[in-house]
């Protein structure tokens, strides 16, 4: 099995951009489709991001995601940052055996 | 509308069993793969088990395997997971998700289920 490695933490203010990195502890990034939850406080997860870089309707383009075959990751970035982004972000994928989210990563808007 | 509603959760303990449903809704269930998520409190999500819309295909985390299992009725457009031999780092907010394919997310998700494994 594979690890999935986020920062912990992100913080940047309205306005601006951030990239949140999901990082593949073995095998290829490529090799299976990336997706990207949001999980707000008390609710379910809910997609903002599939196979790597497709967005559900209804979610922002100010959200868009991709693939680093070079550092093995994947990653998640949010452009024009509003307070509602604030939440907790993962990333997740699978392989032949078993599904693996990321460990997560707060957004702080400041 | 599509719902998935858990039940069965509560306090249990450490040794114990316990078996989680999940009611579906609002979609074609035998059309769907199924799988169980949790988080534990203040934590990240966890992959706990996943199941093909045939019961085919199964899979189990590490952390799980040989004491849970996942079964569904698509007669009954139900999920289950049996949990047995429960620890106390089985406590957690227990999801059913499900997903369409294998390459897609899971796309929709219940509220969740607490259990509690403490003495």
């Amino acid at each position: 099995n594979f690890m999935l490695t986020q920062p912990h933490s992100v913080s940047e203010s309205p306005g601006k951009t951030v990239t949140i990195s999901c990082t593949r502890s073995s095998g290829s990034i490529a090799s299976n489709y990336v997706q990207w939850y949001q999980q707000r406080p008390g609710s379910a997860p809910t997609t903002v991001i599939y196979e790597d870089n497709q967005r559900p309707s209804g979610v922002p383009d100010r959200f868009s995601g991709s693939i680093d075959s070079s550092s093995n990751s994947a990653s998640l970035t949010i452009s024009g940052l509003k307070t509602e982004d604030e939440a907790d972000y993962y990333c997740q994928s699978y392989d032949s055996s078993s599904h693996v989210f990321g460990t997560g990563t707060k957004v702080t808007v400041l | 509308e599509v719902q998935l509603v858990e039940s069965g959760g509560g306090l249990v303990q450490p040794g114990r069993s316990l078996r989680l449903s999940c009611a579906a809704s609002g979609f074609t269930f035998d059309d769907y793969a199924m799988h169980w998520v949790r988080q534990a409190p203040g934590k990240g999500l966890e992959w706990v088990s996943g199941i093909s819309w045939n019961s085919g295909s199964i899979g189990y985390a590490d952390s799980v395997k040989g004491r849970f299992t996942i079964s569904r009725d698509n007669a009954k457009n139900s999920l289950y997971l049996q949990m047995n031999s429960l620890r106390a780092e089985d406590t957690a907010l227990y999801y059913c998700a499900r997903q369409w394919l294998v390459r897609y997310p899971l796309d929709y998700w219940g509220q969740g289920t607490l259990v509690t494994v403490s003495s």
